[in-house]
């Protein structure tokens, strides 16, 4: 089951904040963050494990709540390279470990004008 | 890159022939990865293989095969292709289940 990312899309200027969400409505042991540039191949940013700090990748940071089963994508004082589609993948947890595969969400699409 | 290559880069066939897609890696490591994306559907793990000869369907295998002789090689067949599996394919590596995934730069199908 694909867990779900808010919001879809999102429109920012160069310096601007923003916050994508990552839900899964099952345990997760782990949340991978990718990103994706138009015509490119997706590219790792950062990784938050169960039980994790809070984790940063330049100006990106991300964090992960168990309780809610959440983890939320911080870009601070965006960039123009920051523009692409953000994609969260999962790990689901199965008897206190990982199932094993990374299942992805359908992405957040940033769009960062000057 | 992380020493990942996929080939064809893009290919267009017709509905009913078999395709075959080529993931190539040069890191040795274990776990090979077939994802395709879809607009609206983000990345869908088809298969995975976690060593020589050992592979596992994920989550929309129906209509797809692959194979793994070599640690270094992942192929994915379409056995009779149909127009739903026009995509864009992904392959992609990871020493592990938790490490992060190299992806490789994909390969375009498309299905007549």
């Amino acid at each position: 089951q694909q867990p779900v990312q808010s919001p879809q899309a999102v429109i920012l200027r160069e310096g601007e904040d923003a916050v994508i969400n990552c839900s899964s409505s099952k345990a997760l042991y782990s949340v991978h963050w990718y990103r994706q540039k138009h015509g490119e191949a997706p590219v790792f940013l950062m990784i938050l494990l169960k039980g994790g700090e809070q984790m940063r990748h330049e100006k990106i940071s991300a964090s992960f709540n168990e309780k809610k089963q959440q983890s939320s994508l911080y870009l601070t004082a965006s960039q123009l390279s920051y523009s692409g589609t953000y994609f969260c993948g999962t790990e689901y947890q199965i008897d206190g470990g990982s199932q094993g595969n990374l299942i992805f969400g359908k992405g957040t699409k940033l769009s960062v004008k000057p | 890159d992380a020493g990942i290559t996929q080939s064809p880069r893009h290919k267009v066939t017709e509905t009913g022939t078999p395709v075959t897609l080529r993931c190539h890696q040069t890191e040795n490591h274990r776990y090979m990865y077939w994802y395709r994306q879809d607009p609206g559907h983000g990345l869908r793990l088809i298969h995975y293989s976690y060593g020589v000869k050992d592979t596992d369907k994920g989550e929309v295998s129906d209509g797809y095969s692959v194979s793994r002789s070599k640690t270094e090689d992942f192929l994915l067949t379409l056995e009779s292709a149909t127009s739903s599996q026009t995509s864009v394919y992904f392959c992609a590596i990871s020493p592990g289940t938790g490490p992060a995934l190299h992806f490789g730069n994909g390969t375009r199908l498309t299905v007549t």
